[in-house]
């Protein structure tokens, strides 16, 4: 059970926007900053987009982030194909006093 | 560039140890935090462990707590995590990060697997 919550899978066809959502409480989420990370399959994971809504190096404008209250969102909006990646949100708890992730998003492009 | 590189993975029985390494470059080391996560096989990432940029503070994942150890030498550009009393559920690939704070885990390495069976 993670301590951030994000829907398993989402799915789209190209050029369609999609969100992947990621609940937490007021310890994290609320309370801190909210980076999310992006995952090919059998590759290492990487900062997407930082707490600033600062892309990394080589993402592409279509990605973007955002918070509100004790949520946070990814939004890509124009989806492309070489977007089909596992998503993690991840978040600071001051309750736990340790970084806590989201479960992943496997995002499918139709 | 930045680059971290992990080693140190491998078989291990359930009890055994190993030490992990991860050798930094292109960076200042000495100046960061850094941490360790870990993804089990079809499972998502769990962060472990942290260590201050001087060493002088650590902090470890109810999970792991009193089985890891994480360390660094910064002559070295080399953080360690010392895991023993290996169970199958700590069977991973091992992760680590520079950790920027807000900012999140900006650079990772590319993983060194632990499987650990009997």
């Amino acid at each position: 059970q993670s301590a951030l919550t994000q829907p398993p899978s989402t799915s789209g066809t190209p050029g369609q926007r999609v969100t992947i959502s990621c609940s937490g409480t007021s310890s994290n989420i609320g309370s801190n900053a909210v980076n999310w990370y992006q995952q090919f399959p059998g590759a290492a994971p990487r900062r997407l987009i930082n707490s600033k809504n600062q892309r990394s190096s080589g993402v592409p404008d279509r990605f973007s982030g955002s918070k509100s209250g004790t949520s946070a969102s990814l939004a890509i909006s124009g989806l492309q194909s070489e977007d089909e990646a596992d998503y993690y949100c991840a978040a600071w708890d001051d309750s736990l006093n340790n970084w806590v992730f989201g479960g992943g998003t496997m995002v499918t492009v139709l | 560039q930045v680059q971290l590189v992990e080693s140190g993975g491998g078989l291990v029985w359930p009890g055994g140890s190993l030490r992990l390494s991860c050798a930094a470059s292109g960076f200042t080391f000495r100046d960061y935090y850094m941490s360790w996560i870990r993804q089990a096989p079809g499972k998502g990432l769990e962060w472990i462990s942290y260590i201050t940029s001087s060493g002088d503070y650590t902090k470890h994942a109810d999970s792991v707590r009193g089985r890891f150890t994480i360390s660094r030498d910064n002559a070295r550009n080399t953080v360690y995590l010392q895991i023993s009393g290996l169970r199958a559920e700590d069977t991973a690939v091992y992760y680590c990060a520079r950790e920027l704070g807000d900012l999140g885990f900006d650079n990772w390495g590319q993983g060194t697997p632990v499987t650990v069976s009997s």
